[in-house]
């Protein structure tokens, strides 16, 4: 079984510009979510999706957007790229969401941003 | 939200030592904590996990403990190796603590 696939893992951008990062969730997950790890800190939560649909969302400003498509695949776009936003993005699918039965979830290998 | 507040930064041990790792959260929703092992450049691994009916749990030389009342939670590496040298992240759900850089000198 395939684990969470990331694409792509290398990408540099100059600022202003529009960037998609793509993440394939684990084959029966339906949750994907995404974080921004900045380096020698923490993975910083962005976005979860569950069936399509937001269900949850960080402190990050409107330039960043997401979706989740039928396959459970999902994109995080960023507009107006800053030097700021170079970091590891990752990907994490789960099979659920918190709740009576929790489930834990595994992390792709991320996409290193770059904005130059 | 949510807030997970790690520690300590940095712990260094020498080998053979036992290591513990604390962290605290503000929501009393919370009930899913994983802890992570990250490695330089590679992805955050799981590598316990707890759920909030369990107070603690055990895996080989790693144990975690979990006090819903006063909202903490620790991660315990005993007999500590060379390499268990790596970043380690405590998680509520989503929400990630700082990380704690553990090295274990031989």
């Amino acid at each position: 079984d395939a684990g969470v696939t990331q694409s792509p893992t290398h990408l540099i951008k100059t600022r202003g510009q529009h960037v998609t990062l793509r993440c394939s969730p684990i084959s029966g997950h339906k949750s994907v979510s995404w974080y921004q790890q900045v380096l020698g800190q923490g993975p910083q939560f962005i976005f979860q999706y569950y069936e399509k649909e937001e269900r949850g969302r960080g402190n990050f400003p409107d330039r960043f957007s997401a979706r989740q498509f039928p396959n459970y695949s999902s994109e995080l776009n960023v507009n107006a790229l800053l030097l700021g936003d170079s970091a590891l993005y990752l990907c994490a699918s789960s099979l659920g969401l918190q709740g009576a039965l929790s489930y834990g979830y595994t992390f792709g290998s991320g996409t290193r941003l770059t904005v130059v | 939200g949510e807030n997970v507040e790690q520690h300590p930064s940095t712990l260094s041990v020498q080998e053979g030592d036992s290591a513990v790792i604390k962290c605290t959260y503000s929501d009393s929703a919370s009930n899913y904590f994983p802890w992570y092992k990250q490695e330089l450049g590679k992805r955050p691994q799981l590598i316990i996990d707890i759920r909030s009916n369990v107070g603690e749990k055990k895996d080989q030389r790693i144990a975690v403990t979990l006090n819903k009342t006063a909202k903490h939670f620790s991660l315990h590496i005993t007999e500590t190796q060379p390499e268990d040298s790596a970043v380690y992240f405590c998680a509520a759900w989503l929400t990630f603590g700082q990380g704690t850089i553990l090295t274990v000198h031989p």
